[in-house]
């Protein structure tokens, strides 16, 4: 059982915006802001699409955007594409470890 | 450009052991720190285990502890993962990774991955 818990699937379709939650704890997403986020398409390795809670990569599109609440960070999608559809992951440093965890993955399907 | 290249995945039996390689080019390998993550079948994404640029601080997931051994030849840019005691649990597909920056807070993302080499545990 992954220590963040992400929901297996949301779906959404083409220009609508959805968002993916990360539930963790105070020793993880909600004591720190080292929260990211990776897309990752069928056979392929994972891409970093968010990091440090809110910040976008270079030649990361700004359809993609995230936040945190206590315990939860979010992952929005804005004006949602075909190519959105993955799984995406959320990833936060933990205490626990003293490094890094990811969710369990959520399956973005665009309708 | 960044390339990352896995070898020395395979088909080995329980409680066998594989050295797995990370060939890195387009970068300057001796200033970031790197990361071992892998994918069981059908499944999410595992920290494994994570090396400073210069091989003097390790962290290690629980799961791993005292079987998989994380190290780098930054003269060979090349990152190993040497994964002894293997059990069913440990088949993956195992991705290297590079941190996002040389600081030290960046530590926790990872911006240039492989393609993978996949390790089977089976008898």
């Amino acid at each position: 059982q992954s220590a963040l818990t992400q929901p297996a699937s949301v779906s959404g379709s083409p220009g609508q915006s959805i968002t993916i939650s990360c539930t963790g704890t105070s020793s993880d997403v909600g004591g720190y802001n080292y929260v990211s986020w990776y897309q990752q398409h069928p056979g392929k390795a994972p891409k970093l699409m968010i990091y440090g809670v809110s910040k976008r990569p270079s030649g990361i599109s700004d359809r993609f955007s995230g936040s945190k609440s206590g315990n939860t960070a979010s992952l929005t999608i804005s004006g949602l594409q075909a190519e959105d559809e993955a799984d995406y992951y959320c990833s936060s440093y933990t205490s626990s470890t003293s490094f890094a965890v990811f969710g369990g993955g959520t399956k973005l399907t665009v309708l | 450009e960044v390339q990352l290249v896995e070898s020395g995945g395979g088909l080995v039996q329980p409680g066998g052991s594989l050295r797995l390689s990370c060939a890195a080019s387009g970068l300057t390998f001796s200033s970031y720190a790197m990361t071992w993550v892998r994918q069981a079948p059908g499944k999410g994404l595992e920290w494994v285990s994570t090396i400073s640029s210069s091989g003097d601080r390790i962290y290690d997931a629980d799961s791993v502890k005292g079987r998989f051994t994380i190290s780098r030849d930054n003269s060979k840019n090349t990152l190993y993962l040497q994964v002894n005691s293997l059990r069913a649990e440990d088949t993956a597909v195992y991705y290297c990774a590079k941190v996002l920056s040389t600081m030290r807070d960046y530590y926790y993302y990872m911006d240039v991955w492989g393609t993978g080499t996949t390790v089977t545990v089976s008898s």
